[in-house]
């Protein structure tokens, strides 16, 4: 299986703040990885899909790069409805995996 | 517009069975592949298992193989776990979610229901 370490795990933040968050995988994904948000009690929505994709209606400020083993999610200026649960996901094979989640708290 | 919704979830006991639902709606059901995905109470995402869009390829988790089983019915545009043999470790909140592919997988997961909860415990 392959294993997806997000960092960090806990992110403290302000609003208009540019932060990065990092998922390293356990062997090369080429650019099979996506992005999800997640606030709590809800469902979780796609924000980038083959790394670093935009899935449409999300906002322009998100952006995703990396190949390989080493991809980044960037919050360009974090708005308050940025404060959220994020986490990174693996497509390159079965089983899907994702990464444990980096809570961006606000500061 | 996409809509997912689960059903089916409950309490049940270790060693029982319960049958999760999903119905979708908004879009050609037939020609998409479906997911489910659980999380656990606090704890992260965990991918389930993959069915086709004809119901004729399936994947599970190492950790549910053999005793859930995914299916389908193009029919009635319902997506359904049969969970079977439950554990406490299977205590989650569970998702279905569409695959974005049309008649293949992208193995990404688009729209998302809003969950069911499970919860085995004697």
């Amino acid at each position: 299986d392959i294993q997806m370490t997000q960092s960090p795990s806990t992110l403290s933040a302000s609003v208009g703040d540019r932060v990065t968050i990092t998922c390293r995988a356990s062997q090369s994904l080429s650019n099979w990885l996506a992005w999800y948000q997640q606030k709590a009690g809800k469902a979780p929505k796609l924000l980038i899909y083959k790394a670093s994709s935009l899935e449409s209606g999300v906002p322009s400020r998100f952006s995703g790069s990396g190949s390989g083993t080493e991809f980044t999610l960037t919050i360009s200026s974090l708005q308050p409805d940025d404060f959220a649960t994020y986490y990174c996901q693996q497509y390159e094979s079965y089983p899907l995996t994702f990464g444990q989640g980096t809570k961006l708290e606000i500061k | 517009q996409v809509q997912l919704v689960e059903s089916g979830g409950g309490v049940v006991q270790p060693g029982r069975s319960l049958r999760l639902s999903c119905a979708a709606s908004g879009f050609t059901f037939s020609n998409y592949d479906m997911h489910w995905v659980r999380q656990a109470p606090g704890k992260g995402l965990e991918w389930v298992a993959i069915i086709s869009h004809d119901g004729g390829n399936k994947y599970y988790a190492d950790s549910v193989k053999g005793r859930f089983t995914i299916s389908r019915d193009n029919s009635k545009n319902t997506l359904s776990l049969q969970m079977n043999s439950l554990r406490a470790e299977d205590t989650a909140v569970y998702y279905c979610a569409k695959d974005p592919g049309f008649q293949r997988s992208y193995n990404w997961f688009g729209p998302w229901g809003q969950g069911t909860l499970v919860t085995v415990s004697s």
